[in-house]
């Protein structure tokens, strides 16, 4: 069946670096744009970041620009999320998400999501 | 403030139905899909409806989507104390090029 892993959470002190992967199986890794979504503790859904299937293209929320980096390894059926310079506000569950249809170049809907790893940005 | 309003709770009766409503602009729902997202307590969000109105295999027809310009509608009928939870309608923004989501519609079956 179709797996999403989340793993690398933890806590971190502001200013410091984290990196989040997140497992792929049961399905052709390759051929899917892959989402980053987090949600702070009690509050909404947050979209992160998109990457294309390819890899050709990433998308970022305002926040994150130029802090965030979202990249992909395709033989190892892998998703990461390099989050540098952490702010407080950053804390949230991070999901990864599968984009909904194959072999595109849009951000179409997400299914499956992972169960989420917890970050938590505190002195 | 999200690009997407929702109305931050909804209840209703077992058995009866209730409505959701998204509300975007021209940039988002206005030529975009739209996609609608469970959360039950303590768990990831679940694939409800997408491209507007379509089921994913194993979501019940008590659950429907549609669209109207630049808000959209979730609907269901039904209702079970099983579907309480968080509901969220998302769509890509062509001018911010990012995806949106609502702030999310807590349903209570009472």
């Amino acid at each position: 069946q179709v797996q999403l892993v989340e793993s690398g959470g933890g806590v971190v002190q502001p200013g410091r670096s984290l990196r989040l992967s997140c497992a792929a199986s049961g399905f052709t890794f390759s051929s899917f744009g892959m989402h980053w979504v987090r949600q702070a503790p009690g509050k909404g859904l947050e979209w992160v970041a998109v990457i294309w299937y390819d890899g050709s293209n990433k998308y970022y929320v305002d926040s994150v620009k130029g802090r965030f980096t979202i990249s992909r390894d395709n033989s190892k059926n892998t998703l990461f999320l390099q989050m540098n310079s952490l702010r407080a506000e950053d804390t949230a569950v991070y999901y990864c998400a599968r984009d909904g249809r194959g072999y595109s170049y849009r951000a179409n809907w997400f299914d499956p999501w992972g169960q989420g790893t917890l970050v938590t940005v505190s002195s | 403030q999200s690009v997407l309003t929702q109305p931050p709770s909804v209840s209703a009766a077992p058995g009866q139905k209730v409505t959701i409503s998204c509300s975007g602009s021209s940039s988002n729902i206005g030529n975009n899909y739209v996609s609608w997202y469970q959360q039950l307590p303590g768990t990831a969000p679940k694939l409800l409806i997408y491209e507007n109105n379509l089921r994913p295999s194993g979501i019940p027809d008590r659950f429907s989507g549609s669209k109207s310009g630049t808000s959209a509608t979730l609907g269901i009928t039904g209702l079970q104390t099983g579907d309480e939870a968080d509901y969220y309608c998302g769509s890509w923004d062509s001018s911010l090029s990012t995806w949106v989501f609502g702030g999310g519609t807590k349903l209570t079956v009472l």
